[in-house]
């Protein structure tokens, strides 16, 4: 149960857009379509941002945007707001029936 | 609304038991998967385990299995973690969260569980 790989810190600013990177395995990231980002403030729960690789849940800005190629998933964030400020994290189901999160993104809005 | 408060965090030596709680309300918890998270003091978050609707089937972490337990009690909208022999990387935030295969939608706002002499 390896973490996926993300990029300890991306920044950009207002207005700009990031990709944050989510690399794991055939085991996990490649075979299913089941990476889901989440969006964390300090001190507060998890918000799942991004579901089924690209899916936007209800209420979630259309500026964050979700993709995956072969074992690699992304997340895109438009037009950078300084609430966006946050620590990101992607997982994935594997071929073990269990959960892997990566080790999450700080991203910070200069 | 979609509830879900977890309690029963709080310091223990190591080789100690813990239960923990999550009451939910707000939608069928029956009709629901339900998962326990975790994060450890600035980290990030490892799943630690995930039970079906109706409890018949039960996944664990490498990290935790042989020394956690999953269940539910559907008619008290409840789910817990039985946490045996605790060691000090089981200190931890933990986080109830309502979902499946694909996604947590609805997480708890977290207890904390302490392992230290």
């Amino acid at each position: 149960q390896s973490a996926l790989t993300q990029p300890a810190s991306v920044s950009g600013s207002p207005g700009q857009s990031i990709t944050i990177s989510c690399t794991g395995t055939s085991s996990d990231v490649g075979r299913y379509n089941y990476v889901s980002w989440y969006q964390q403030h300090p001190a507060k729960a998890p918000k799942l941002m991004i579901s089924d690789v690209s899916d936007r849940p209800s209420g979630v800005s259309n500026r964050f945007s979700g993709s995956k190629s072969g074992n690699t998933a992304s997340l895109t964030i438009s037009g950078l707001q300084t609430e966006d400020e946050a620590d990101y994290y992607c997982s994935s189901y594997t071929t073990s029936s269990t959960w892997v999160f990566g080790g999450g993104t700080k991203l910070t809005v200069l | 609304q979609v509830q879900l408060v977890e309690s029963g965090g709080g310091l223990v030596k190591p080789g100690g038991s813990l239960r923990l709680s999550c009451a939910a309300s707000g939608f069928t918890f029956s009709d629901h998967y339900m998962s326990w998270i975790r994060q450890a003091p600035g980290k990030g978050l490892e799943w630690v385990s995930y039970i079906s609707n109706g409890g018949d089937t039960r996944y664990y972490a490498d990290s935790v299995k042989g020394r956690f337990t999953i269940s539910r009690d559907n008619g008290k909208n409840s789910l817990y973690l039985q946490m045996n022999s605790l060691r000090d990387e089981d200190t931890a935030v933990y986080y109830c969260a309502r979902g499946g295969v694909a996604r947590w939608p609805h997480w708890g706002q977290g207890t904390l569980v302490t392992v230290s002499s």
